[in-house]
């Protein structure tokens, strides 16, 4: 079964702080996702990576960047957090063979409280 | 520019019953639709895919979904509701070029009551 790990199931950071959120998938999947969660306004696309070093912006990419150095990871920075970036976080990966609309598997999420 | 537009943000059934999840999705070229489902302190996992190769899409854990065109909608059934279905459901579309992302709608939370 593909894994897509993301290394923090809670974080609590204080307004200003940089945060870093991590995820690992282990099936050699060309494309990376990184979406927030949010009640009643589902799941919104931050940025996504359809290779190595390889980013593009999604739909609310401000106050965001990210990093894709190796193919496995994509790391996703909040160089200076306010607290409407308090969300939850999915990282999700998916195959190239058919394009971004292709199944995506996804980890079990970030809970980030900005306070 | 695609969307998808879930009924009902809280289902509740008993357990036994129908389960019946709205989506509608608006596009001005053909679609894929999604539904993916997401467990407590879970990530979303991929419930079934409508690529037009047949109009009801069977998925897992006894779901299936009929796409509608005349009415755009791409609603999630399931005859017989059971505990274990309890979750949050998101309906999601995207175009069929290879650089469409999807784009999800906002999801309904099912609750089974015993």
């Amino acid at each position: 079964d593909v894994k897509v790990t993301q290394s923090s199931r809670y974080l609590v950071k204080r307004t200003g702080e940089k945060v870093f959120l991590e995820c690992v998938q282990d099936m050699d999947h060309e494309n990376m996702f990184w979406y927030r969660q949010d009640p009643g306004l589902g799941l919104r696309l931050i940025y996504f990576s359809y290779d190595v070093k390889m980013k593009e912006k999604g739909d609310i990419p401000e106050g965001y960047s990210v990093s894709r150095e190796k193919k496995e990871r994509f790391s996703l920075i909040l160089e200076s957090t306010s607290t409407n970036q308090t969300s939850m976080y999915l990282c999700a990966s998916s195959p190239q063979l058919a394009g971004l609309n292709e199944k995506l598997f996804f980890g079990s999420g970030t809970q980030l409280s900005v306070l | 520019a695609q969307s998808v537009t879930q009924l009902g943000s809280h289902v509740s059934v008993s357990e036994g019953a129908l389960v019946l999840l709205r989506c509608n999705y608006s596009s001005s070229v053909p679609p894929y639709l999604f539904w993916y489902v997401q467990y407590p302190n879970q990530g979303l996992q991929l419930l079934l895919k409508y690529t037009s190769a047949a109009t009801l899409v069977k998925g897992i854990n006894g779901f299936e979904a009929e796409f509608k065109k005349s009415e755009t909608s791409f609603h999630l059934t399931k005859p017989s509701a059971h505990m274990s279905d309890a979750a949050e459901y998101f309906c999601a579309v995207s175009g069929r070029s290879s650089a469409s992302k999807i784009i999800f709608g906002s999801g309904t939370r099912l609750s089974i009551r015993p």
